[in-house]
């Protein structure tokens, strides 16, 4: 069956450390995004794209960079971790333009920064 | 900026009532609406997609409501049973290549 997985599922890591976290599709779908989710904010958009060498800026971009060199990957890079990116990621993906345009979400990934 | 607001944060019933869940937001120029369910722990599982043109859509228990009017939209559920326990989020997209903006989420708990 078709899937989104996301790893690791758990992560501690140190402040100022280089974190990737890996998301990975296998349904074919060009747009894929990263989100956040936190206590009091709900879910916020990090970054998205929607296809090969595509990506955009989300509404909390800062520390964060994302590259698409294939349709089924798009990783998550925090270049210098914080405290304040600990946090619940989670990836999603959607079909382009069949206009249903449902998200398909993955089971996140919940890192901490110390 | 499209914001979406969840009214209640959260809600207690017994088994067996009919509940209504509110989102609201604040462009209704919006491509479309879907509801979502995230149990404690898990991703997000989309119940119900409701186009800009559609005024409901029904999945089982399920039924949504769409008033791009007034901004609003409701998840009605039938027959509560404690395997609906979960937290259940409203998203709005605003183009067909939108992003989603979510609200923060009713947390439902339905006791035996």
């Amino acid at each position: 069956d078709a899937e989104i997985t996301q790893s690791p599922r758990h992560k501690i890591t140190e402040t100022g450390r280089q974190v990737t976290l890996a998301c990975h599709q296998t349904w074919n779908h060009n747009n894929m995004f990263w989100y956040r989710q936190d206590l009091g904010h709900g879910l916020r958009l990090i970054h998205y794209s929607y296809g090969v060498q595509d990506t955009n800026k989300g509404e909390v971009s800062d520390g964060y960079s994302v590259s698409r060199s294939n349709t089924e990957d798009l990783p998550l890079t925090l270049e210098s971790a914080a405290s304040s990116q600990t946090s619940v990621y989670f990836c999603a993906s959607s079909i382009a333009g069949d206009g249903t345009d449902t998200q398909y979400f993955g089971p996140g990934t919940r890192l901490t920064v110390l | 900026k499209q914001e979406v607001t969840q009214i209640p944060a959260a809600l207690s019933v017994p088994e067996g009532e009919n509940l209504v869940l509110n989102c609201s937001f604040t462009d209704s120029a919006i491509y479309n609406l879907q509801w979502f369910r995230q149990d404690p722990g898990k991703g997000l599982t989309s119940l119900l997609l409701i186009q800009s043109s559609q005024r409901e859509q029904t999945s089982g228990r399920l039924n949504a409501s769409l008033d791009k009017s007034s901004g609003r939209s409701t998840l009605y559920i039938a027959a509560s049973q404690p395997g609906d326990s979960a937290t259940y989020l409203c998203a709005v997209a605003n183009s067909g290549y939108s992003t989603l903006t979510f609200g923060k989420g009713t947390m439902l708990l339905v006791s035996p």
